[in-house]
């Protein structure tokens, strides 16, 4: 079967560090994408692992280990502009099967 | 690129009609994508286009629910006698030869 999870909330504060953890219980995947999710908004892609390890873009970065079923992304410097909701996401090919979604809160 | 489009953004129904979304992907995607999504959950994927073949469809999906890409330009998705549990947000994506998922601003259904 095809199980994402992660995190429901996080909070943080403004300038701090926070990762967003994934699990997943799935395999014969091309990749794991991040997601986010304004309330009210589209989802909007932030960033793609095809591969084991990490990708960095910008204050963004995420990092997928195949053998230990998991990724993570990493935002730093927080804004209170990341408020938002984030999700991962696998890649079938013909399909991505998305995460429940953790909401971040930034807190001044 | 003028993003994907979605017509209309909100739509209310009575119980028991049928509905039609729009969707107009980016230009040069040849690949489509409709999900759902309901109030603090993730999309739920529903189906998938390749120009304009439908090549994946969920085994979840309700035979009440058909998509089309005639042309494989736009897509429509039809809800036949809606119910209150068709409440939702319907989004559209397209995607090009990358692994991006570009999404429209959605359609959210309201079932009375």
């Amino acid at each position: 079967g095809q199980s994402l999870e992660q995190p429901s909330e996080v909070t943080a504060v403004e300038g701090a560090i926070v990762q967003i953890n994934c699990t997943y219980q799935t395999s014969g995947f091309y990749g794991l994408s991040w997601y986010q999710q304004h309330d009210g908004g589209a989802p909007t892609f932030l960033s793609y692992n095809a591969l084991d390890g990490l990708e960095e873009t910008g204050r963004f970065s995420s990092f997928l280990s195949r053998s230990d079923s998991y990724g993570y992304l990493l935002l730093q410097e927080l804004q209170m502009k990341d408020s938002a909701s984030y999700f991962c996401a696998v890649n079938y090919g013909q399909n991505f099967v998305f995460g429940p979604g953790t909401r971040l809160s930034v807190l001044p | 690129d003028t993003g994907v489009s979605q017509d209309p953004r909100h739509k209310i129904t009575k119980r028991g009609q049928n509905v039609t979304f729009r969707c107009d992907p980016i230009s040069e995607h040849n690949r489509l994508y409709w999900y759902r999504q309901t109030l603090g959950q993730g999309p739920e994927f529903l189906t998938y286009f390749q120009n304009e073949a439908q090549l994946e469809k969920s085994r979840l999906l309700s035979d009440r629910f058909s998509a089309e890409r005639p042309k494989g330009s736009f897509s429509t998705l039809e809800i036949q006698r809606t119910e209150q549990g068709d409440s939702a947000m319907y989004l559209c994506a397209s995607r090009g030869q990358n692994e991006k998922l570009f999404f429209g601003s959605g359609t959210q259904l309201s079932v009375l």
